[in-house]
């Protein structure tokens, strides 16, 4: 399995609601990654999860919320978000392995495209 | 924080011709990755290139990086109307092995 999976495709909430992200591999990649992404812009860093563990905030406001229950799932939980924060998300994942100085190469989901009223 | 800037922000070609893309970069790397994605889609790895390469071929696809210049260009060689998508340059610093700094992109558009 070379795929990175990530429900839901869409997403429309409102201010007010609770809602997860889930991203989901099975290439036994240690490093795992939030991006967001705005129409016809790149990709911006939001969370890297190295072995589980969160290693990379980037200055994200806490109404994201990441999880990585275990090496194979990463979760991005949404409360009281703002219609700014309407954009693709991608989840990716990478084997690097931190301790060795190799490439990253990054493999992507589809993404899940948000709408927040 | 954006990193990488990419011109042009948008190239239109015939099917058949070639296309390149150019990348520059601030910071040193460890090394340069091209990726595209297709409308609203995620995005694919085309190729990568260390910083102690100058060259790469995979394919149509001829990556070239110039660390004195901080600058990569990535040509793809007889376009087809698939190729419509954008590009992005990313970059992976010595000081941030895992996080990769992507570009501004280039919207390519292949006409048949």
């Amino acid at each position: 399995d070379t795929e990175v999976t990530q429900t839901p495709k869409h997403l429309v909430m409102g201010m007010t609601n609770k809602k997860s992200l889930k991203c989901e591999q099975h290439m036994g990649h240690r490093a795992m990654y939030w991006y967001k992404q705005k129409a016809k812009k790149p990709p911006e860093l939001m969370f890297v999860y190295s072995y589980e563990k969160l290693s990379i905030n980037e200055s994200v406001p806490s109404r994201f919320s990441p999880e990585c229950p275990n090496s194979s799932l990463l979760n991005l939980h949404l409360h009281a978000l703002q219609p700014e924060d309407s954009a693709l998300y991608l989840c990716a994942s990478s084997p690097r392995d931190g301790r060795l100085s190799s490439y990253n190469e990054q493999f992507f989901g589809p993404g899940t495209r948000l709408t927040v009223l | 924080s954006q990193q990488g800037e990419e011109d042009p922000q948008a190239l239109s070609i015939q099917e058949g011709e070639n296309a390149t893309m150019n990348c520059s970069y601030k910071t040193s790397i460890n090394n340069l990755q091209w990726y595209r994605q297709n409308s609203g889609r995620g995005l694919v790895h085309l190729i990568l290139i260390r910083s102690n390469e100058r060259e790469k071929h995979s394919g149509r696809l001829r990556v070239t990086l110039d660390t004195s210049k901080k600058s990569s260009s990535l040509l793809i060689t007889a376009s087809r109307a698939a190729d419509t998508a954008s590009y992005f340059c990313a970059t992976d610093g010595p000081g941030s092995a895992r996080q990769l700094t992507f570009g501004s992109g280039t919207q390519l558009t292949v006409l048949p």
